[in-house]
């Protein structure tokens, strides 16, 4: 059973450029979050997903940033338009329930030039 | 809104000696706590996880308590090796969903040989 997936492992965007971040959750997971780890700065909370539902985004910056995890396939993270200070560090992490334990993916590495 | 705060920020220690680190979080109602290891530019890994019925978890040389009702909890390092060297967090689950975490900024620790 593959841990929690995220492609690709680093990506760099130019300003004003759209990234896309990818997130397969472990098979039978079908609770997603979202985290972002800013330099220096710990991991913050940015949105929580159920299968083709947007649970909880109450972290996540109200423009350029949106998510979605669709019935079929990862959970993907869109950051349209970014910007210097979008660079960060973005972990996915994924659980079978809405309470039970949460497993980390490896992270998406976002430099912004 | 749920704060954790973790002291001390880094901690420099000679092989073997045994060491706490700990966590502290403002709001008690939590659903779970959890530790985690970051080595520099990975992922997470989860080290333990305590519901918020349990006191205790243990795993090895790592043994975590939990104090909800003071809101603290501290991860205990029996014989310290230079492997320990990391960045460890600490988590709380809300209650509106165990597996959404509130993360602490972490203890940097460093284990000398």
């Amino acid at each position: 059973n593959a841990g929690v997936m995220q492609n690709p492992r680093h990506l760099v965007r130019r300003r004003g450029q759209e990234a896309r971040l990818r997130c397969s959750p472990m098979k039978g997971h079908s609770h997603v979050y979202w985290y972002r780890q800013l330099p220096e700065e710990g991991l913050k909370f940015m949105v929580y997903l159920q299968k083709e539902n947007i649970i909880d985004e109450s972290g996540m910056p109200k423009e350029r940033f949106s998510a979605e995890f669709p019935k079929e396939g990862p959970s993907i993270l869109r950051i349209q338009q970014v910007v210097r200070g979008d660079s960060a560090a973005y972990f996915c992490a994924s659980s079978p329930f809405r309470d039970t334990e949460a497993f980390f993916g490896q992270g998406t590495r976002l430099t912004v030039v | 809104k749920q704060e954790v705060t973790q002291i001390p920020a880094a901690l420099s220690v000679p092989e073997g000696e045994n060491l706490v680190l700990n966590c502290s979080f403002t709001d008690s109602a939590i659903y779970n706590l959890q530790w985690f290891r970051q080595d520099p530019g990975k992922g997470l890994t989860s080290l333990l996880l305590i519901q918020s019925s349990q006191r205790e978890q243990t795993s090895g040389r790592l043994n975590a308590s939990l104090d909800k009702s003071s809101g603290r909890s501290t991860l205990y390092i029996a014989a310290s090796q230079p492997g320990d060297s990391a960045t460890y967090l600490c988590a709380v689950g809300g209650e509106t969903s165990g597996s959404r975490l509130t993360f602490g900024e972490g203890t940097q620790l460093t284990v000398n040989p």
